[in-house]
C-alpha cells in the first residue's frame, strides 16, 4: 500500500522569505499523481500543486513550486516571498493511477500534515 | 457554481445516537468521497462513490454507510454514535479523465459526547 510521509510537524518564516516542505511517498507504482493541498483556519482544502509522475518537469504556480525526485520518491513544495496568508497547514497527497471496476477511483492518500507559521 | 455544500456545519451527539451528513455538488462530477480528518491528522478515505448506484469502501469504513442515487448527492450516515467518531468530515468530488482535482466542501465538524 502507498504511503505518504510529512516529517515536518511545523515550520516557520519570515515574511518575504523562501520555504521548502518536505514529503516522501512510498510506492511502488510507476504512474500516479502528486499533490500539495492547503488548510488555512478556515478548515477549507485548497489545491496548490500538482504533478504527474511522468512529467520530468518540476510544477510551478506564481510562488509556489516543487522539487520532484521521482527515483528518491521526494516531493517538496517551495514557497517563495512568504506571504501572511500562506499561513497554514500544508498537506501532500498521492493519488494512484491504478483502476478498480474497469476505471480509475482517484482516491487520495495524505500525510499528516505540516504547519506553517508566517512572522511578520 | 456552489461547488460542493455540507451540512451541518457543527454538531453534537450523544452515544448512541445516528445522524446523516449530507453532501451535494453541482459540477455534475462523477467521483464523490467522504473523508474524516482527526486533530493533528491528515484526511482518511471512509467511502467513496464512482456514479450513482456505485460506492465502495475506503481506508476507515466501521460505522459509517453510504449511498449514491443521484449524481448530485452523497449522504454520509452514522449508526450509533461513538465518541471515536469526533472528527471533522470532509466532503469532495472529482471528474473521471484529466487531472481529476478534488473539491473539498467546508467541512463538517462532529463531536460525540
Amino acid at each position: 500500500a502507498q504511503t505518504v510521509t510529512q516529517s515536518q510537524p511545523e515550520m516557520s518564516v519570515q515574511e518575504a522569505e523562501t520555504v521548502t516542505l518536505s514529503c516522501t511517498y512510498d510506492t511502488s507504482e510507476s504512474d500516479y499523481y502528486l499533490f500539495w493541498y492547503k488548510q488555512p483556519p478556515s478548515r477549507q482544502m485548497i489545491l496548490v500543486i500538482r504533478q504527474e509522475a511522468y512529467k520530468q518537469q518540476n510544477a510551478t504556480e506564481n510562488r509556489f513550486s516543487v522539487n520532484f525526485q521521482k527515483a528518491a520518491k521526494s516531493f517538496s513544495l517551495k514557497i517563495s516571498d512568504s506571504q501572511l496568508g500562506d499561513a497554514a497547514m500544508y498537506f501532500c497527497a498521492y493519488r494512484s493511477e491504478r483502476t478498480s471496476y474497469g476505471g480509475a477511483t482517484n482516491k487520495l492518500i495524505f500525510g499528516t500534515g505540516t504547519l506553517l507559521a508566517v512572522q511578520p | 457554481n456552489a461547488g460542493v455544500t455540507q451540512t451541518p456545519k457543527f454538531r453534537i451527539l450523544k452515544i448512541g445516537q445516528s445522524m446523516t451528513l449530507q453532501c451535494t455538488q453541482d459540477m455534475n462530477h462523477n467521483y464523490m468521497y467522504w473523508y474524516r480528518q482527526d486533530p493533528g491528522m491528515g484526511l482518511k478515505l471512509i467511502y467513496y462513490s464512482v456514479g450513482a448506484g456505485i460506492t465502495d469502501k475506503g481506508e476507515v469504513p466501521n460505522g459509517y454507510n453510504v449511498s449514491r442515487s443521484t449524481t448530485e448527492d452523497f449522504p454520509l450516515r452514522l449508526e450509533l454514535a461513538a465518541p471515536s467518531q469526533t472528527s471533522v468530515y470532509f466532503c469532495a468530488s472529482s471528474y473521471r479523465t484529466g487531472y481529476n482535482e478534488q473539491f473539498f466542501g467546508p467541512g463538517t465538524r462532529l463531536t460525540v459526547l
